[in-house]
Formats: C-alpha cells, structure tokens, sequence
C-alpha cells in the first residue's frame, strides 16, 4: 500500500510563473491536507479538501494560491505568478477520516523560485 | 507569538546518552502529536496522545502528555545515530479549536555522534 505520493520532489520556478503541485492520497483516504514549511519555519496549514470540497482554506493566502481535490485524480495545489517569498517545502497529508490522528505526510515539493 | 514551543532548538549529544526534548503551550489541545523529520522527506508519525497524564512508550522513546494537555515530552533512552532527526511536536483542537488542524512547533535538531 503506498503511502502519499506527491510530485515533483524539486520545482524551479521564475518569477512570474505558475506552480502546480500534486498529490495522491493514501488508498481509500479522502481528506487531504497541505501545509507549507518556510525555512526557519514550523510546518503551517494551508487547505483542507475533501473530494471535491474545500472544507478549510483559512491557511492559504487569498491570492494567487489554489487548490482542488476532483473526484477522479490527485489533489492541486497551484501556485500563480510564483514570487521569491513561495519558496517553501509544500507537504501534503492524507487520513481516513476527518481528524487528525491518522495523518500520513508525503515527502514534500521543495519549491525554488528564482 | 509561536503556539508551540519547543526545547531545545539543537541538541547534540553521543551515542548512549539520555536526553529529553519539551513541547510547551498556553493552550489546551485536545490531541498531541510527535513527528520525526528527516532531511528532504516528510514527518513521520511516532505518537498521537490525547489523555493528560497519559505515557506511551516506543521501544526507547517515551511519551508523555501533560495533565493539563497544555504540554508533552518525549524521553529517548541510549540515544543512537540512527535516532538523528527534527523532531517535531503538534496539537491538534487547540482551545476547542478543529480536530483536523495542526499546530506545529518549530522543532528539536537532534544529533547523535557515534
């Protein structure tokens, strides 16, 4: 059973462009969490997703950042008109219900904007 | 303000040692979760506490969660290389808050020198 999947590992982005970042939960989990870890930094929550619904998004900046969660494919975490200051390892989690006592993370996409 | 503190930032200590890292806060969390991260990957899950008072071991780890679950701590016995990590705590309901969403200190860098 493979754990969460997220792609890319690495992202090089310039000023500007967009940033699209994904994630396959663990099978049979359908909630879906991101956060981002800036450097000197904790972890921070960003969106919480359900298929198809966005249940929380009060940790994700009003502009420019989005995030999806379709019936049929990954989570989306997308990033418009990346600047220097998005440079951050984004983390996605997944659980079988909504709490979180059974977070499983992925291994991160470690954003450089340049 | 950091909701979570945690102590110390750096540890680093030989082969065999004892030691203990702290996990503080103002607020009550209805769970508590311990993490180990290692570089360029996601936390992994060691612990979920959720009883003030309440001890869990694992193997050399020891857990505990405050009575008033405003606090944790995490007590490694002969520490080995192998145990070298970020060690990250995070609360989850803070002050009734949602079950879903972490908190996240900003870590304990532990190094364990052969």
């Amino acid at each position: 059973n493979a754990g969460v999947m997220q792609n890319p590992r690495h992202l090089v982005r310039r000023r500007g462009q967009e940033a699209r970042l994904r994630c396959s939960p663990v099978k049979g989990h359908s909630h879906v969490y991101w956060y981002r870890q800036l450097p000197e930094e904790g972890l921070k929550f960003m969106v919480y997703l359900q298929k198809e619904n966005i249940i929380d998004e009060s940790g994700m900046p009003k502009e420019r950042f989005s995030a999806e969660f379709p019936k049929e494919g990954p989570s989306i975490l997308r990033i418009q008109q990346v600047v220097r200051g998005d440079s951050a390892a984004y983390f996605c989690a997944s659980s079988p219900t909504m709490e979180a006592y059974g977070y499983t993370f992925g291994s991160g996409t470690r954003l450089t904007v340049v | 303000t950091q909701l979570l503190e945690q102590s110390p930032q750096f540890l680093s200590i030989q082969e065999g040692e004892n030691l203990t890292v702290y996990c503080n806060s103002s607020s009550v969390f209805s769970s508590l979760q311990w993490y180990r991260q290692e570089p360029g990957e996601g936390p992994v899950l060691l612990v979920t506490v959720v009883t003030g008072g309440e001890v869990k071991k694992l193997k050399r780890l020891t857990f505990q969660f405050g009575d008033a679950r405003k606090d944790s701590s995490l007590h490694i016995t002969a520490a080995q290389p192998g145990d070298t990590g970020l060690y990250l705590c995070a609360g989850a309901g803070n002050s009734g808050g949602s079950n879903y969403k972490l908190t996240f200190g900003k870590g304990t860098l532990l190094t364990v020198n052969p």
